[in-house]
Parts: C-alpha cells; structure tokens; sequence
C-alpha cells in the first residue's frame, strides 16, 4: 500500500514559522490533503493540493511537487492553539471510483511560548 | 449542527462482548467512510459506502466487523466477538463525492476499549 513520511516530532516557538514535510513512493493519485488534530479530537481538514504548486489559506499553506514526490505544510505566526498532531493523506487513487485515503503517521508539533 | 455525528463517544466493553457504533454523515454527502486510529498512528482506511452499498472494505475488516448503510444515510459499524486488540478510535468521515475533489470530514470518532 501506500507509504507516506512525516516527521514524528516538530517543535517550535510562537510567532515562529515551520515546514511539516510528507514524501510518498506511490504515485497516480488526484491530491494531498493536509489534516489537523488536536489530543482527543477528530481530524480537521486544512487544505488540498490537486495541482502542483502551493495553495494558501490564511496562515496555513500546502505545497505538492509530484516530480519530487514530496508535499509540505507551512505554517506561519505560530500560535500555541497550533499544538497538535499534522497528518498528510494521499488519495484518491486515479482511474478509481474509490474514494480512499491514506494516511501519514502524523507530525507532533509543539509550540513554546 | 450539520457536521458529521457519531454514537456513542465513549465504549468501554469486555472481551467476547458485541457493539455497534452509529455514524451521521453530512446531510447531502454521498460517500462515507469508517477508519480506525490507533496511538501514534494515522488513520487506516476500513470501509466506504457511496450512498447504501458498501464499495470497499479493508483487510483490516475482519469476518467479525460488519457496517451497513440501508438508506443511504446514517451508518452503523458493529463488531462481533470483541477483542482487546479491537481497542482504537473509530472514525467515520463523509464527503460530497465529486470526482478527484474528495475533502472528507470526519466525525468526534467513538473511542472503543475492549477490557
């Protein structure tokens, strides 16, 4: 199946600006979606690549090169609520009426006062 | 509230025992998928439905998992014979279901623990 990596950990502090990276091996699929979740909680959607490039939503933005088969969240004016768990998800499969996504491990960020 | 709901949040069973969990996508979407979370780990695809049937299932859904979609609305996922290795978060998620744009949105998640 598919294999996408994350970074376990990340740390930083408020204000601050920081890159979750998330490379995969599999190709031929329509996006990568970036999710947000905090202990206890439900993922929450961030943001979507279809195409190569970035896309920006406020302080959040998402970045995919499928030559590089590599994505990245960036993440700006950190603020301490931004502590939680990142999870890039790769899907769905091309050429497939199957909606499946897969997931990252995920990327703990911490952010110090 | 138009997210999606799940029921019950919390289920505390003994081993050998059944439960059933209720999921309530977003009203107009079409498709709706169950995952599982473990500690540590992304969630795993288990099954999806695109309205009542049921078009995948994980080999993660053993013989002792079933779910169903008889309306093409709510979702219940049961699980037979539980064992403590069944313990996870269960997610349900929803998504309009419009080609190549598949934003899902998932539900609080009912928090299994098998004893």
């Amino acid at each position: 199946g598919q294999s996408l990596e994350q970074p376990s950990e990340v740390t930083a502090v408020e204000g601050a600006i920081v890159q979750i990276n998330c490379t995969y091996q599999t190709s031929g699929f329509y996006g990568l979606s970036w999710y947000q979740q905090h202990d206890g909680g439900a993922p929450t959607f961030l943001s979507y690549n279809g195409l190569d490039g970035l896309e920006e939503t406020g302080r959040f933005s998402s970045f995919l090169s499928r030559s590089d088969s590599y994505g990245y969240l960036l993440l700006q004016e950190l603020q301490m609520k931004d502590s939680a768990s990142y999870f890039c998800a790769q899907g769905p499969d091309r050429g497939s009426t199957l909606g499946r996504l897969y997931f990252g491990r995920g990327t703990q960020l911490t952010v110090w006062p | 509230d138009t997210g999606v709901s799940q029921n019950p949040r919390h289920k505390i069973t003994k081993r050998g025992q059944n439960v059933t969990f209720r999921c309530d996508p977003i009203s107009e979407h079409n498709r709706l998928y169950w995952y599982r979370q473990t500690l540590g780990q992304g969630p795993e695809f288990l099954t999806y439905f695109q309205n009542e049937a049921q078009l995948e299932k994980s080999r993660l859904l053993s013989d002792r998992f079933s779910a169903e979609r008889p309306k093409g609305s709510f979702s219940t996922l049961e699980i037979q014979r539980t064992e403590q290795g069944d313990s996870a978060m269960y997610l349900c998620a929803s998504s309009l279901g419009r080609r190549g744009l598949e934003t899902q949105y998932f539900g609080p998640g009912t928090r299994l623990l098998v004893l």
